[in-house]
C-alpha cells in the first residue's frame, strides 16, 4: 500500500508570510494528489488538487506543485491569514474509487 | 459536491455497548467510505462500502467489531460493537462522486466511551 510522509508536523508562520508543506509518497502508480484542510472540530475539505499530467496548479493564494520523479508534492500558501490556521493533510491516490491514505497532517499556526 | 448527513453528531457510551452511526447522501453514489480519526491524529480508512456487496475492510479492522450496512445508493451505517475506551474517536463517512478520487466528508460522529 501507499506509504505517505508529511512534513513538517507543525508550522508556525507570521501573518502575511508564506507556508510550504511537503508530502512524500511511495506508490509510483499514484496519479492524483489532493490537499485537505481540517479546521478545529470540522470535517476535512478538499482545498486543491493536482493530477500527474501537470506540474503546478494555483488557486488564488494556494498552489500545489508536483515532482513525480522524486515522488513528492507540496502545498504552498502565500500571504497567510488567520483563517489559514488549521491542520492540512495530503492523500496521494491512484485516482480510482479507492479509500484515501492520509499523511499524518501538518498543524499550521498563523501568528498575528 | 454532495450534502452528507451523519448522525449522531456525538455520543457518550458505556463500555460493552454498541453504537450505530448513519450516513445519508443527497445523491446516489457507488462508493462510500468509513474513516476513524483518533484524538489529535490523522484519518485512517476503516472500510469501503459498495452497494450490493460486502464491505471491504482495511488491515486492523474486522467485520465483527465494525459491521457495515449499505442497503442502497444513498445510505450506509457503521456499528461500533462491544465498545471500549480505546474506541473513543471521531468516525467519518465519505463519498466518491465518481470524479476520480475526490471525496467529500460528513461532519463526523464524536464518540466517547466511558
Amino acid at each position: 500500500g501507499e506509504n505517505v510522509e508529511q512534513h513538517p508536523s507543525t508550522l508556525s508562520v507570521q501573518e502575511g508570510d508564506s507556508a510550504v508543506i511537503k508530502c512524500t509518497y511511495s506508490d509510483s502508480a499514484s496519479n492524483y494528489f489532493p490537499w485537505y484542510k481540517q479546521e478545529l472540530g470540522k470535517r476535512p475539505q478538499l482545498i486543491i488538487d493536482i493530477r500527474s499530467n501537470v506540474g503546478e496548479k494555483k488557486d488564488q493564494r494556494i498552489a500545489v506543485t508536483l515532482n513525480k520523479t522524486a515522488k513528492h508534492f507540496s502545498l504552498h500558501i502565500t500571504e497567510t491569514q488567520p483563517e489559514d490556521s488549521a491542520v492540512y493533510f495530503c492523500a496521494p491516490h491512484g485516482g480510482g474509487a479507492d479509500g484515501l491514505t492520509f499523511g499524518k497532517g501538518t498543524h499550521l499556526i498563523i501568528q498575528p | 459536491s454532495a450534502v452528507i448527513s451523519q448522525k449522531p453528531s456525538r455520543d457518550i457510551c458505556q463500555r460493552g455497548t454498541s453504537l450505530t452511526i448513519q450516513c445519508q447522501v443527497d445523491s446516489q453514489v457507488t462508493m462510500m467510505f468509513w474513516y476513524r480519526q483518533q484524538p489529535g491524529q490523522s484519518l485512517t480508512l476503516i472500510a469501503t462500502a459498495n452497494q450490493g456487496s460486502e464491505a471491504t475492510y482495511e488491515s486492523g479492522f474486522v467485520i465483527d467489531k465494525f459491521p457495515i450496512s449499505r442497503p442502497n445508493l444513498t445510505f450506509s451505517t457503521l456499528t461500533v460493537s462491544n465498545m471500549s475506551p480505546e474506541d473513543s474517536s471521531i468516525y467519518l463517512c465519505s463519498v466518491d462522486l465518481g470524479r476520480e478520487g475526490i471525496q467529500y466528508f460528513g461532519a463526523g460522529t464524536r464518540l466517547s466511551v466511558l
